[in-house]
Formats: structure tokens, sequence, C-alpha cells
């Protein structure tokens, strides 16, 4: 039972260069979510999904993408990198009544 | 004004102290839960609660509803206690959740 894998744990893009982060789950979970992490700040929401084939926006989206079609894999896409995406990423899985698991993070720098 | 605030925002202690980290939020809530971040490190699950009282180890974990208030204590503290400790609830008008901005611990031998 692996829990939440994220991928990469470090990557340095240029503006304008795209990528994808991966995420996966072996839980069965239904709720997935990406976050970014930035001083002072708490957690913010980028984009949630709640099942396979459904996704919807959270507090920050603006910028990137999500597609859940497997309930296992959500992977987060950066269509053009720019300086404010620099920060730590999470993807997180939760079951509706259980706890919320969390990937290793994904520390991204945009140069 | 933030819906989760977390008190106090920096704390220090000698090994052995008993540590208590406090939690407030002003929406409805599910669930609320305590996840622990060590430096440059990942975020793990304490505890997820939705009343009373848990306790795992030397962590103990309590909620007041009626309060909307939240504690996390940590008896007998040790360095490796050191870590950010965050509060999340989970809304009952989203369902999502909503995050604390972290209590920095820091425990020295």
């Amino acid at each position: 039972n692996a829990g939440v894998t994220q991928t990469p744990k470090f990557q340095v893009l240029k503006t304008g260069q795209s990528m994808t982060l991966q995420c996966a789950q072996d839980m069965n979970h239904e709720y997935m979510s990406w976050y970014r992490q930035d001083p002072g700040m708490g957690l913010r929401l980028i984009h949630y999904s709640v099942g396979a084939g459904i996704t919807d926006q959270g507090e920050v989206p603006n910028g990137y993408n999500v597609s859940r079609s497997t309930t296992e894999d959500f992977p987060l896409r950066l269509l053009s990198a720019a300086p404010s995406q620099t920060s730590v990423y999470f993807c997180a899985s939760r079951g509706f009544y259980t706890e919320a698991f969390f990937g290793q993070g994904t520390r991204l720098t945009v140069v | 004004k933030n819906e989760v605030e977390q008190s106090p925002q920096n704390l220090t202690a000698q090994e052995g102290e008993f540590i208590t980290i406090n939690c407030s939020y002003s929406v409805g809530i599910s669930a609320l839960h305590w996840l622990q971040q060590h430096p440059g490190g990942g975020i793990v699950s304490l505890f997820m609660l939705s009343s009373g009282k848990k306790k795992h180890g030397r962590l103990i974990a309590t909620i007041n509803i009626q309060e909307k208030h939240s504690s996390l204590h940590i008896t007998a503290s040790h360095p490796r206690d050191s870590a950010v400790y965050i509060c999340a609830v989970r809304s009952t008008n989203t369902d999502k959740l909503i995050f604390g901005t972290g209590t920095r611990l820091q425990v020295f031998p």
C-alpha cells in the first residue's frame, strides 16, 4: 500500500515551459486535490475531483489544468509556467469518512 | 479574517515540556484534521476528529464543536516533535478542506 505517490520532488522550469505533475493513489479514494503552499499562507486549493471524470476549480486555478480519467490518477498540468507559480505543490486524497493523505510534495521553481 | 486561525504562530519549548496548539474556526464543519509537516518534508495526518478527544501516543487532540475550537497537546515534548502543525477543517458548505497557516514548533534538548 503506497498511499499517495507524487512526482517529481523537484523541478526547475523556464518561463513559458509546460509540465505535468503526477499524482497516484492506491486507496480507492473518491476525493483528490491539488494544493500549493506558499510562505505565510495556508495550503490553497488549485483543483479537485470527487471521482473519475469529475473535476472542479478551487481557489487558485488559473494557469493549471487537471483531468481524472481513472480513480487512481490525478495529474496537474502547468500550461505556460510563470514565476508566480514558484511554490511547493501537494497532491492529496481522502475517502468520504477518512483522513487525508498527502504526497511528498513538489518544489517547483520557475525562472 | 481567515476562516481557520491557529495560535501561536511560533512556539519554542524545552524537551519534556507540555505543548498546546490552538485552532479556532468560523465555518460549519463535518471534521477537523491535525497535520504535521517536518522541515522540507511531506504532510502527515495526525488526527481527524468531529467530536470529543483522540489520543495517539504522546499526542492528544480535542475539539469543542459549540465553541468552534480545537487543541492539539503534546506531552513530554521531544526535539523530534519539531515541525509545523497545521489545522484544517472540512466545510459542511463546500465539503472542501480549509487550512490554517500552521504553528511552527521547535523543541530544544
